[in-house]
């Protein structure tokens, strides 16, 4: 069982610029949500996915939006890239049955 | 907002006990507690959670007050392994959202 895998791992861009994140959730699970983590801070809540629709969201601007797809993957985009979005980006899935959130191991963004 | 307080960091002695503290005096009836543990730069790991029972699984044990306002995270014998940022977490009822706070960074010593 592969667990949640994010890619890439690293990513450096160019502010102004947009990006594009993927995850795929641990097997048998349904529901993604991603979340931002800025250095020294806990991860803060951006939105989360369940059948193909945005179940929920967190105080994040519109710049930020997301999509998953029919085999449950999904995508994190940001838009026009500032400075402040540098962090570590990680994705969480989870099941009906198991109520626990399993974390990739995340995405480092670097805007420049 | 995160509705959990937590010391900034502690201390442990290798093979002792390690007994984090966690404060959500607000959470409500149908919110679980979460403990998630985080080693540099990786993705958060699971290691246990409750509602209103105390809990011990091969981890750690949780034990939460009665009043549910409280709880602590108990790692029964602490190894090196185990320095890392301890995030003690409020569940939102009926969602897999999960609200974090800043965390506890035990330092685990030999």
């Amino acid at each position: 069982d592969a667990g949640v895998t994010q890619s890439p791992t690293h990513l450096i861009k160019t502010r102004g610029q947009q990006v594009t994140l993927r995850c795929s959730p641990k097997s048998g699970h349904d529901t993604v949500s991603w979340y931002q983590q800025a250095l020294g801070q806990g991860p803060q809540f951006i939105f989360q996915y369940y059948e193909e629709e945005e179940r929920q969201r967190g105080n994040f601007p519109d710049r930020f939006s997301g999509h998953q797809f029919p085999n449950y993957s999904s995508e994190l985009n940001v838009n026009a890239l500032l400075l402040g979005d540098s962090a570590l980006y990680l994705c969480a899935s989870s099941g009906r049955s198991a109520r626990r959130a399993f974390f990739g191991q995340g995405t480092r963004l670097t805007v420049v | 907002d995160a509705k959990t307080t937590q010391p900034p960091s502690m201390d442990c002695a290798e093979g002792r006990a390690a007994n984090l503290p966690c404060n959500h005096s607000t959470i409500s009836g149908n919110e679980y507690v979460y403990w998630y543990r985080q080693i540099h730069s990786q993705g958060p790991q699971y290691i246990i959670h409750g509602l209103k029972n105390n809990e011990t699984n091969e981890m750690a044990s949780l034990i939460i007050t009665e009043d549910r306002k409280s709880s602590t995270l108990i790692l029964p014998h602490a190894t090196l392994r185990d320095t890392a940022v301890y995030y003690c977490i409020v569940r939102v009822a009926d969602t897999d959202k999960l609200i974090f706070g800043t965390g506890t960074r035990l330092q685990v010593f030999p």
